[in-house]
């Protein structure tokens, strides 16, 4: 049974990067995609982006294209999102979540527990 | 991009009810990837149904789901008291806007 646990809450300032980690164990890790979303306080889930750890690959949201960079790190089953010219509106809640296939998203199951991610000067 | 309207905003219950919760896609989707997740306050949402019908390992049968092409449902046949909580619809990269199933 695969599970995902992620890092600690953070705290940035507007204009700078935070980058949050992924821990998956428990099943294989490269066999599936990892997909990020989030929310914000009080609204909805948001799709960022997610990475096929086999083969390194990351596809991101519109939205977030040029600000969002998705990796994984094979050895250590272990995936990072990392989202840089952080403003307020970032101050969300970020899960990881596994999906099921590599060629188009699917279904998320299991997620972690979600790192908050607070922007303030 | 496919856009979700989940419907009631807000549907006020008492246990023992059951709760119908609508999504429907602004174009036919394919219902094979149609999901539907429960959120409770401060936890991370957890899948319920998926391929549209299909429930995920562990859920309850209570929980149901159904529909095609634009419409797509899930009903809760008898609310349990720790079924009160969110409810989003996923189809690929888009997300609902929830329905909040909450006590009468």
């Amino acid at each position: 049974q695969v599970q995902l646990v992620q890092s600690g809450a953070e705290v940035k300032k507007p204009g700078s990067s935070v980058k949050v980690s992924c821990k998956a164990s428990g099943g294989t890790f490269s066999s599936y995609a990892i997909s990020w979303v989030r929310q914000a306080p009080g609204q909805g889930l948001e799709w960022m982006g997610r990475i096929i750890p086999i083969l390194g690959i990351a596809n991101y949201a519109q939205k977030f294209q040029g600000r969002v960079t998705i990796t994984a790190d094979k050895s250590t089953s272990t995936a990072y999102m990392e989202l840089s010219s952080l403003r307020s509106e970032d101050t969300a809640v970020y899960y990881c979540a596994r999906d099921r296939s590599t060629t188009v998203v699917t279904w998320f199951d299991p997620w972690g527990q979600g790192t908050l991610v607070t922007v303030s000067s | 991009e496919i856009v979700l309207t989940q419907s009631p905003g807000t549907l006020s219950l008492s246990p023992g009810e059951r709760a119908t919760l609508s999504c429907r896609a602004s174009q036919s989707v394919s219902s094979s990837y149609l999901a539907w997740y429960q959120q409770k306050p401060g936890q991370a949402p957890r899948l319920l149904i998926y391929g549209a019908s299909s429930r995920a390992t562990g859920i309850p049968d209570r929980f149901s789901g159904s529909g095609s092409g634009t419409d797509f449902t899930l009903t809760i046949s008898r609310l349990e008291p720790e079924d009160f909580a969110v409810y989003y619809c996923q189809r690929g990269k888009t997300f609902g806007p929830g329905t909040k199933v909450d006590i009468k």
